[in-house]
């Protein structure tokens, strides 16, 4: 069975620095991989996708994500931080199937921004 | 607006009393997925559909049932027999057929929290 980690429950950043969250995977194949953000008390918001083709994959807000094969990673960046970043971030990995997208979610990390 | 529609917001509950979320899309999807949220232990699949009249056991589907009688609506309920509910519940939907990414459209949660 897939599995994802992120090693980083909790992060404090101060605004205008660079950000990096972590997240690892186990997988026989390729996955799909995803990072969502979610402020509380809500939703989940899909920040980038990656499911081929180049592994710098560029998503909103600023963000970007880049797939390592080689270690099994697919780690979260942002080169300044904004206040508005402060939330929990959330790694996926999943794969196609007839039934549906089965996505398995990492146990988040918690962002802090300080001013 | 296209989106996902989860109701109510906040529930409260006594103990041995079932209780049933509501979830509405009117995206045209036709997968729909409940999810339970935990401090510290991200997102656990309940309960998934992709099509109506059928569905399918998640990760933790005990003390838990669905119905899925019309492609938009996925109601979840909460029955007597799980033994924690208190947490917070997101609903997902997702296409399967042509042009799938295997990413996950969020609601904006119901938390229940039993008294």
């Amino acid at each position: 069975a897939q599995s994802v980690t992120q090693p980083d429950i909790h992060i404090t950043v101060s605004e205008g620095a660079s950000l990096e969250l972590r997240c690892n995977y186990s997988y026989g194949a390729t996955p799909y991989l995803f990072w969502y953000v979610q402020s509380p008390g809500q939703g989940l918001q899909l920040l980038l996708k990656y499911f081929s083709g180049d592994t710098l994959v560029q998503g909103i807000k600023g963000f970007e994500a880049e797939f390592k094969r080689s270690q099994s990673s697919f780690n979260l960046r942002k080169p300044s931080v904004h206040w508005s970043d402060a939330a929990e971030y959330f790694c996926a990995v999943g794969f196609l199937t007839g039934g549906g997208n089965k996505l398995t979610f990492g146990t988040g990390t918690q962002l802090k921004v300080e001013l | 607006d296209g989106g996902i529609t989860q109701s109510p917001k906040y529930l409260f509950r006594k103990e041995g009393q079932n209780v049933t979320l509501s979830c509405e899309q009117n995206l045209n999807h036709d997968a729909m997925y409940w999810y339970r949220q935990d401090p510290g232990q991200g997102l656990r699949l309940i309960y998934y559909s992709q099509i109506v009249n059928d569905f399918q056991k998640g990760d933790i589907a005990e003390g838990y049932s669905v119905s899925r009688e019309k492609k938009e609506s996925f109601p979840l309920t909460v029955t007597s027999a799980q033994k924690n509910p208190t947490a917070f519940y997101l609903c997902a939907s997702s296409i399967i057929s042509r042009g799938n990414t295997g990413e996950l459209f969020f609601g904006e949660g119901s938390r229940l929290t039993v008294l």
